[in-house]
């Protein structure tokens, strides 16, 4: 079974801080990444996507992948409270076809 | 990216009978998969749903238990079948026209077997 592995947290940072999710995979042939948002009772979201080694950047949100070192990283700036939710990084699985395989998920939480 | 509309939105269910979940894709898309949530618990690959044959299973889910379907390309059944409280679960259809663009998720069904 191919890895995808997070800190589950719960991360909490203030209001208008930089948010800094990590998430390292197994499958060294893994070429798409994937950050997803869910909310409590609700169903994952696609927030990012990315193929290549280095930065990405939409809106306030930027994903990183250092496929060397097997790391991909969401960074949110000026985090809002509706931030607050768990992200989901998942990779997609060369043992599943076109598959996602997913991380258990880091909680974030934006305090006022 | 497409939207998928899931049925039904949750469900409560006696052990032993069956529940069947459907999916239905606005677009057509390459690839339909199933996935399941348990409370508190990342998303566990179920199967990949084939259009015009039999899906592909992932280890620990059988076809016996989780008999799927996939007749077109926008359209796909779940079925839970001889349910037991273990069953218990949220249920998410999720489709993709090709790993290059993103993948989506419908709005899941939660099931409760009691």
């Amino acid at each position: 079974q191919k890895e995808v592995e997070q800190n589950s947290g719960p991360l909490s940072v203030p209001e208008g801080a930089i948010a800094s999710l990590n998430c390292t995979y197994s499958d060294r042939v893994s070429q798409s990444f994937f950050w997803y948002r869910q909310y409590s009772g609700k169903s994952p979201e696609l927030i990012m996507s990315i193929y290549s080694n280095g930065d990405k950047e939409d809106g306030r949100f930027t994903a990183q992948l250092n496929k060397a070192s097997q790391y991909v990283s969401l960074l949110i700036r000026d985090s809002q409270p509706s931030d607050s939710a768990t992200y989901l990084c998942a990779v997609k699985n060369s043992n599943s076809g076109y598959a996602l395989n997913f991380g258990k998920g880091t909680s974030l939480l934006v305090t006022p | 990216s497409a939207v998928i509309s899931q049925k039904p939105s949750r469900d409560i269910c006696q052990r032993g009978t069956s529940l069947t979940i459907q999916c239905q894709v606005d677009s057509q898309v390459t690839m339909m998969f199933w996935y399941r949530q348990q409370p508190g618990q990342s998303l566990t690959l179920i199967a990949t749903a084939n259009q015009g044959s039999e899906a592909t299973y992932e280890s620990g889910f059988v076809i016996d238990k989780f008999p799927i379907s996939r007749p077109n390309l926008t359209f796909s059944t779940l079925t839970v079948s001889n349910m037991s409280p273990e069953d218990s679960s949220i249920y998410l259809c999720s489709s993709t026209r090709g790993s290059d663009y993103g993948y989506t998720f419908g709005s899941g069904t939660r099931l409760t077997v009691v």
